[in-house]
């Protein structure tokens, strides 16, 4: 399978404590994006990577919040002192510089925070 | 604040039935709107549309832009039960680096009974 790869596909844990979430896209793709997703909400952006760069982030995404994508390749999405509000489908999705408007999303990792 | 607003929310027809789903925008910086189907996790890329009045055609599936009045229609004619999924609307919004940041609506639930 070479599409996008997310890495846990769900995650249990208790308020307070910091969870990491990792994403494979697929492999000539320079652009990666973090969205996340709520019951009955369409995806909300998070963030944008351009290679190793993060060029763009929500207001969404509080001080808690932290990705990287070190070598243009894979992205983690690190959270901090996890809170019940940050239950949420965490999506990652790639594309090709060519702005044809098609995200290839992975499947997510759901997150849930007792 | 950037919007996208789709209707209805919820639609249930029978199979061979044919259905219009609506959405309307209003966003600071236009580039494009979208058309994704989200069967189970990820969603799947269907139209991008740019310019009013010109429909893009995919099989039974059809779609309208109208810059003007800022909504698109999304139609499904003939459904079958495998059409079954949640539709999202998205709008692009021209990212930093010419990403594609897009904002979505809640999407419309469909459901097509046999």
């Amino acid at each position: 399978d070479t599409g996008v790869s997310q890495d846990p596909r769900h995650k249990i844990t208790k308020r307070g404590q910091n969870v990491t979430f990792r994403c494979d896209p697929i492999s000539e793709h320079n652009r990666l994006y973090w969205y996340r997703q709520t019951l009955g909400q369409g995806p909300e952006f998070l963030t944008y990577f351009q290679n190793e760069a993060q060029l763009e982030k929500s207001r969404l995404l509080s001080d808690r919040f932290s990705a990287e994508r070190p070598k243009g390749s894979f992205s983690t999405l690190e959270i901090q002192r996890t809170e019940q509000g940050d239950s949420a489908m965490y999506l990652c999705a790639s594309s090709l510089p060519l702005n044809t408007g098609e995200l290839f999303f992975g499947e997510g990792s759901r997150l849930t925070v007792l | 604040e950037d919007k996208v607003v789709q209707s209805p929310l919820s639609l249930v027809v029978h199979e061979g039935d044919t259905v219009t789903l609506n959405c309307s925008y209003e966003v600071t910086n236009f580039r494009s709107l979208l058309w994704y189907k989200q069967e189970k996790k990820a969603p799947t890329f269907l139209f991008m549309l740019t310019s009013s009045g010109i429909e893009k055609k995919s099989g039974r599936l059809s779609s309208i832009l109208d810059k003007k009045e800022l909504f698109s229609i999304l139609n499904i004619t003939a459904t079958q039960t495998g059409d079954s999924a949640v539709y999202l609307c998205a709008v692009d919004l021209n990212g930093q680096g010419g990403s594609e940041k897009l904002v979505f609506g809640k999407g419309t639930k469909l459901t097509v009974n046999p």
